[in-house]
C-alpha cells in the first residue's frame, strides 16, 4: 500500500523558515510529480506547489512563489518543501499527494494518495 | 488565481440523489477537461472520488458521478448513504499551469 508520511511540521515566528519533508513507500517514486497542498484551519484546500518525477520542472502557487521551494530526492523517495519567509497565513496543515499518474502532466492534475498532513503554525 | 465556486453547503435525505455545482472560467474548468473532486471527512485527509470530469478511480462507488458544461463541472451522489456526509472539493488544472480548488461543499446526510 502506498504510503506517505509528512514532517517537520511546528511553531515558528512571522519571518522564520521551515521545512517539510514527505517520505514515500511502496511505488516508483521517480516515475510521479508530488505536490504540496494546504488547508488552513476551518478553511478549504489550497494548491501551494508541485514537483516532476525528475525534479527537472516545479511549479507554485503565487501566494507562495519566491518564499518556498520545493525539491525532491529520488534515492530517498523524499520531496521537501522549504518555507522562508513565514506568514501568518502560511498556517496550515500540509498535506503531500502523489500524482494519480506517471506520464505526462497528469500527475500534476489528480492524486491518488495523500499523507495524513503536518500542522504549521506561524505566530509570535 | 481565484478558488472555483462551490454551494457552501448540500443537504439531501437517503436514497436521495444530491449535485454539487463547481464554477470557474474559461482559464480553468471550461478550458480543459481535468476536473477532479476530492471527499474529505473531519480530520482526515483528501479521497480523489473523480478526476478528469467524469472518471471514477477504482474502489470509488459508481453512485459518485461527474460531468461538466462549459465552465461548470458537477459531482452527483444517487442513492445518498450516511457515509457520504463529508466535505467536497473539486480542482481543476489552469492555463498557468497550476490547480485551482474550489470553496468546498459540505454535504449533509438527513
Amino acid at each position: 500500500e502506498v504510503q506517505l508520511l509528512e514532517s517537520g511540521g511546528g511553531l515558528v515566528q512571522p519571518g522564520g523558515s521551515l521545512r517539510l519533508s514527505c517520505a514515500a513507500s511502496e511505488f516508483t517514486f521517480s516515475n510521479y510529480a508530488m505536490t504540496w497542498v494546504r488547508q488552513a484551519p476551518g478553511k478549504g484546500l489550497e494548491w501551494v506547489s508541485a514537483i516532476s518525477g525528475s525534479g527537472g520542472s516545479t511549479y507554485y502557487a503565487d501566494s507562495v512563489k519566491g518564499r518556498f521551494t520545493i525539491s525532491r530526492d529520488n534515492s530517498k523517495n523524499t520531496v521537501y518543501l522549504q518555507m522562508n519567509s513565514l506568514r501568518a497565513e502560511d498556517t496550515a496543515v500540509y498535506y503531500c499527494a502523489k500524482g494519480l499518474c506517471s506520464v505526462g502532466s497528469c500527475g500534476r492534475r489528480h492524486f491518488d494518495y495523500w499523507g495524513q498532513g503536518t500542522l504549521v503554525t506561524v505566530s509570535s | 488565481q481565484s478558488a472555483l465556486t462551490q454551494p457552501a453547503s448540500v443537504s439531501g435525505s437517503p436514497g436521495q440523489s444530491i449535485t454539487i455545482s463547481c464554477t470557474g472560467t474559461s482559464s480553468d474548468v471550461g478550458g480543459y477537461n481535468y476536473v477532479s473532486w476530492y471527499q474529505q471527512h473531519p480530520g482526515k485527509a483528501p479521497k480523489l472520488m473523480i478526476y478528469e470530469v467524469s472518471n471514477r478511480p477504482s474502489g470509488v462507488p459508481d453512485r459518485f458521478s461527474g460531468s461538466k458544461s462549459g465552465n461548470t463541472a458537477s459531482l452527483t451522489i444517487s442513492g445518498l448513504q450516511a457515509e457520504d456526509e463529508a466535505d467536497y472539493y473539486c480542482s481543476s488544472y489552469t492555463s498557468s499551469s497550476t490547480l485551482v480548488f474550489g470553496g468546498g461543499t459540505k454535504m449533509t446526510v438527513l
